[in-house]
């Protein structure tokens, strides 16, 4: 099955710098590479996604980018404020096959005042 | 429009009970999941479906059995709880083929603790 691994596990910036956390997947057959923020206590939340068709998407301070080649794909943060702290999760998931989308492990990201 | 409702949001249970953790959605989702989230080691997924009458395993499947009847509703049963069991569960469920973006969309999870 899939396999998800995830750097840093956690990762602290000073406010205004950039932060970088990358991930890479095993299964060829993955096409959709979401990422999600999760507040303390909350459910996790989407904050940007990829299809394995596009190399880069980017939304305001949020970018991602896609390696088919070399099944990595990495969350780009910049300008980065108090609010970005928490923890955050790559995954990999197969539309239009099994459906099954496999987390990895998370990034507490901590921004420094 | 409710999304995704688990029930309950918090249970105490001693080793070797059993329970049902409930998670209904109104959206008319085809796919549907159970994740378990223990510290350090992300979102594992436990069963997944993508219908009614279809179940499948996740990475975690052991302890856990889940059943699909109709389209809202998939219920987690734990049929003699253990302490490694003890966790947040979240379910998730998202629509299939035309029309989905990918989006797993969450509950607010059920923080379970056995004794």
């Amino acid at each position: 099955g899939e396999n998800v691994e995830q750097h840093p596990s956690t990762l602290s910036v000073q406010e205004g710098d950039s932060a970088v956390i990358k991930c890479t997947y095993s299964d060829s057959a993955s096409n959709y590479f979401p990422w999600y923020k999760q507040e303390l206590g909350k459910r996790p939340q989407l904050i940007i996604d990829i299809r394995s068709n596009v190399g880069e998407k980017k939304d305001q301070r949020i970018a991602v980018t896609l390696n088919k080649t070399a099944k990595h794909f990495s969350l780009h943060i910049t300008e980065t404020q108090p609010e970005d702290s928490a923890v955050y999760f790559c995954a990999a998931r197969i539309l239009f096959g099994n459906e099954k989308l496999t987390f990895g492990t998370g990034t507490r990201l901590t921004i420094i005042p | 429009n409710a999304g995704v409702t688990q029930t309950p949001k918090f249970q105490v249970l001693k080793t070797g009970q059993s329970m049902t953790l409930q998670c209904a959605q109104d959206m008319n989702h085809e796919y549907m999941s159970w994740y378990r989230q223990d510290p350090g080691m992300g979102l594992r997924l436990i069963h997944y479906s993508v219908g009614a009458g279809i179940t499948d395993q996740g990475e975690v499947p052991n302890g856990y059995n889940v059943s699909r009847s109709t389209t809202e509703d998939f219920p987690l049963r734990l049929l003699s709880a253990a302490p490694s069991q003890t966790s947040v569960y979240f379910c998730a469920s998202s629509p299939i083929g035309q029309g989905n973006t990918g989006e797993l969309f969450f509950g607010e999870g059920s923080r379970l603790t056995v004794l």
